[in-house]
Order: C-alpha cells, then sequence, then structure tokens
C-alpha cells in the first residue's frame, strides 16, 4: 500500500516569492505522482503528475515538480508566486499495478499574501 | 467546469431528513468516486463504482446509501445524519480504475447537518 506525507500544512508567503511545498511519500511498488490543487469553493483540479520519463514536471501556470526516487519525493515549487496561487495543494500517489487508486495527503494550504 | 457536475451545491438538513446528492458526468468515465473533505482531515475515499458495480465501501456507515445507476450518474442517499457528517462531498470520476490518467472532480455539495 501506498502512503503520503505532506510535511507543512500552513505555508504563508509574499507574493512574487518562491514557494516549495513538500510531498514524501512510501511504496513498496513503483509509483506515479500527482499534485493536485483545490481553489476556494471548488473541487480538485490536476495540476500535473510524474508518470515516467523525465523527472521535472511542469504545470501551465508555472509550478513544477521533481521526482526523488531515492528520497521518495514529489515536492511542488514554484519561483514567484501570485495572490491566485492561494489554494490548497494535495500530492497523490498510485501504485502502477491496474486497478490502484490514488491516495492523497492531508493538504498543504498555500496563502500568498501581498 | 470540470466536466462532472455536482448538485446542490449547498445543504442543510436536519437530522431526521433525507436526502440525496447527485453527480453527473458526461467525459465517458467508467469510474466514479465519492470522497468526504472535513475541515483538518484527509480526503476519506468513501465509495468506488467501476461499470456501475460498487467495488468499494470504506466502511462508510449505513446512514449513506450509494446509488449508480449508470456509468454517467452517481447518486449518494444520505437519511439520519449527524452533525458530524457535515462536511464537503466531492464526487470524482476516471476513464477507469487505473489513477494514471487521474481524477476529475466536481466542485462539490458543501453539506450541513443541524
Amino acid at each position: 500500500a501506498q502512503s503520503v506525507t505532506q510535511l507543512d500544512s500552513q505555508v504563508p508567503v509574499f507574493e512574487e516569492a518562491p514557494v516549495e511545498l513538500r510531498c514524501n511519500y512510501s511504496s513498496s511498488v513503483s509509483v506515479y505522482l500527482f499534485w493536485y490543487v483545490q481553489y476556494p469553493n471548488q473541487g480538485l483540479q490536476l495540476l500535473l503528475k510524474y508518470l515516467s520519463g523525465s523527472t521535472l514536471v511542469e504545470s501551465i501556470n508555472g509550478f513544477e515538480a521533481e521526482f526523488n526516487k531515492s528520497q521518495t519525493s514529489f515536492h511542488l515549487r514554484k519561483p514567484s508566486v501570485h495572490i491566485s496561487d492561494t489554494a490548497e495543494y494535495f500530492c497523490a500517489v498510485s501504485g502502477r499495478r491496474g486497478s490502484e487508486k490514488l491516495v492523497f495527503g492531508k493538504g498543504t494550504k498555500l496563502t500568498v499574501n501581498p | 467546469e470540470t466536466g462532472v457536475t455536482q448538485t446542490p451545491r449547498h445543504l442543510v438538513m436536519g437530522m431526521t431528513n433525507k436526502k440525496s446528492l447527485k453527480c453527473e458526468q458526461h467525459l465517458g468515465h467508467n469510474a466514479m468516486y465519492w470522497y468526504k473533505q472535513s475541515a483538518k482531515k484527509p480526503l476519506e475515499l468513501m465509495f468506488v463504482y467501476n461499470f456501475k458495480e460498487q467495488t468499494e465501501n470504506n466502511s462508510v456507515p449505513s446512514r449513506f446509501s450509494p446509488e449508480c445507476p449508470n456509468s454517467s450518474h452517481l447518486f449518494l442517499h444520505l437519511h439520519t445524519l449527524q452533525p458530524e457528517d457535515s462536511a464537503l462531498y466531492l464526487c470524482a470520476s476516471s476513464q477507469d480504475m487505473a489513477a494514471i490518467s487521474g481524477y476529475t472532480f466536481g466542485s462539490g455539495t458543501r453539506l450541513t447537518v443541524v
């Protein structure tokens, strides 16, 4: 079985500052990794995912995450955040076998202040 | 709009009421899920349906009763709920049971039990 640990429940930052949201996973098998974002009063939206190939994956709005197998991590980063990035971010993991479901972390609430 | 529609968006019900939550997707997905999202707790997977058949029930109390009449619609029937059942209920769908394609979430129903 897989598990996900998001080390920070809340991360406050100032606008245009860099941010890193940490995610570590535990699994005995190869995994797929995902980041979802939840804006206020909305459901979760897929932000980016790692399936295979390049360990660095990017989203369309400037976020990136790097799969680090040796450290079992998939941290999310953005070099310069905007007020509109304020949301809750969820890391998720799935085993690579056919019927594996997503397992979500507890989420990290990112607040970007002016 | 994500392609997964949940109604109603908000619901207030008494502990003796009976109500239903509705989820609809026209993405051609075959798997559908109900999640419960409570404040300060991780996402809780409640039920999983694949091709209209329930494949998972995560020890959910019987006061929650799911129904999946076809691959496009999913209901959650509620009766004699408790105040601790107040939460955001999220519906999600995916192409199949493999998580590789990711899940598409609805915006949720905010349920308040009084």
